[in-house]
């Protein structure tokens, strides 16, 4: 089993839908929680960090559940430049080294 | 930009070879961590820098080793490269001690083994 999981779609939805993401992961150790963005053939870029308290950030909502280890990610009103690949990213702390363990990512195409 | 530069930006080499990666850390960064990405795959973890000296690695073989210098830049040596060894590889510059450890990528080298 993988330590991050998620679906990897694609997910393909007209201009001004909601989607929503989802993700689990199985160390129950983890201590912080993201969201990357990736567009094709470019590097990572973190589109927010998740609280247990949910977190939002324009058209982005993020929830944390840690009972259920369970991650979300909600895109409200989609937009074309929202297409790109969604990266849920676990943060462990094994002794003092900082190892984020990527999911395989969820692909996202936005269609006019 | 993130200020996170590697280079090359892509290589081809053949098995058996032996590859040396570079990145230069964002301004500030104290700690670099590379990662591999193979295709449709999200990073793997290789291994992170922190003053000078390997600070965590992952699931990767001795053959992948690496070096972070007093400016906190930090190169990848791969060597016998094997075929599954193409990919992109990507580094990512932090501030460890500081107020977070957002870490920043680079653009990435992308790597074939032919």
């Amino acid at each position: 089993r993988k330590e991050v999981e998620q679906d990897p779609g694609p997910f393909n939805v007209p201009e001004g839908a909601t989607v929503a993401f989802n993700c689990t992961y199985s160390n129950s150790a983890s201590q912080s929680f993201f969201w990357y963005r990736q567009d094709c053939r470019k590097e990572p870029k973190l589109l927010m960090s998740v609280y247990s308290s949910g977190n939002e950030d324009g058209r982005f909502t993020a929830q944390l559940n840690r009972a259920s280890q369970y991650i979300s990610l909600l895109i409200r009103d989609s937009k074309l430049s929202d297409s790109a690949t969604y990266l849920c990213v676990v943060n462990r702390r094994p002794g003092s080294a900082r190892q984020l363990t990527f999911g395989s990512g969820t692909q996202l195409t936005v269609l006019p | 930009e993130t200020g996170v530069t590697q280079s090359p930006t892509h290589l081809i080499k053949t098995r058996g070879q032996q590859v040396t990666l570079r990145c230069s850390s964002q301004s500030g960064h104290n700690t670099v961590s590379w990662y591999q990405q193979a295709l449709g795959q999200g990073p793997q973890f290789i291994f992170q820098y922190y003053r000078e000296e390997e600070n965590g690695r992952g699931n990767f073989p001795p053959r992948f080793s690496g070096l972070q210098f007093p400016n906190y830049s930090s190169e990848l040596n791969v060597n016998a490269l094997e075929l599954d060894d193409s990919a992109l590889y990507l580094c990512a510059s932090s501030e460890r001690g500081g107020t977070t450890d957002t870490q920043y990528f680079g653009p990435g080298t992308r790597l074939t083994v032919l």
